[in-house]
């Protein structure tokens, strides 16, 4: 079984629209988690944490729900420019090591 | 200040042969990984460094891979007898370290382009 899973999309949504993305991990005893965003043949870049209260950072929420294994990414009023692929990130219990998902797509029409 | 990078970009290279791709990442950053992403794929852990403590070689997904890390900063990723299954993008990260782990954000350089043909 993969340490991340997400379901690889794509999700196909218009300007303005709200969509969310989950992501499921493995091992219980991963600590710390985040959100990651490639841009087509780029590097990944830091997008947010993810913190067990939850999070915003302007019209990016992100969760946390250790009981069902589980993180989610809610993205508002979506820009053409948030067309990318979403990577769910876990860092294990050495904190040392990260594990990446697959990663989610978004493409975002006019 | 300048970021994490790989050279080369692009390496185009024969079936058999050894290639050497190389990290130089941020400075003062003690924390760097490798990994490799192929086509529409996610990434795939390949090695870690922290400081002179031993790496964690754990993702090297056979003998013909290797890496170093001299000096606690440049390092190096090396492919032997390279096979086409080696073709994909090699990303190389670095992450401050505090307080006895590594810091929340990886920062990646550009990436090495492989293609075995």
């Amino acid at each position: 079984r993969k340490e991340v899973e997400q379901d690889p999309g794509p999700f196909n949504v218009p300007e303005g629209a709200t969509v969310a993305f989950n992501c499921t991990y493995s091992n219980s005893a991963s600590q710390s988690f985040f959100w990651y965003r490639q841009d087509c043949r780029k590097e990944p870049k830091l997008l947010m944490s993810v913190y067990s209260s939850g999070n915003e950072d302007g019209r990016f929420t992100a969760q946390l729900n250790r009981a069902s294994q589980y993180i989610s990414l809610l993205i508002r009023d979506s820009k053409l420019s948030d067309s990318a692929t979403y990577l769910c990130v876990v860092n294990k219990d050495n904190f040392n090591k990260f594990y990446f998902g697959s990663g989610t797509k978004l493409n975002v029409k006019p | 200040g300048a970021g994490v990078s790989q050279s080369p970009s692009n390496k185009v290279t024969e079936k058999g042969k050894d290639v050497e791709l190389r990290c130089d990442p941020i400075s003062g950053h003690t924390a760097l990984y490798w990994y490799r992403q192929s086509l529409g794929q996610g990434l795939e852990f390949l090695i870690y460094f922290q400081g002179n403590s031993a790496p964690d070689k754990s993702g090297l997904p056979s003998d013909r891979f290797s890496a170093e890390r001299t000096g606690g900063s440049v390092s190096t990723l090396t492919i032997q007898r390279t096979q086409q299954e080696d073709s994909a993008v090699y990303l190389c990260a670095s992450s401050y370290w505090t307080s006895g782990r590594a810091g929340p954000e990886q920062y990646f350089g550009p990436g090495t382009r492989l293609t075995v043909t």
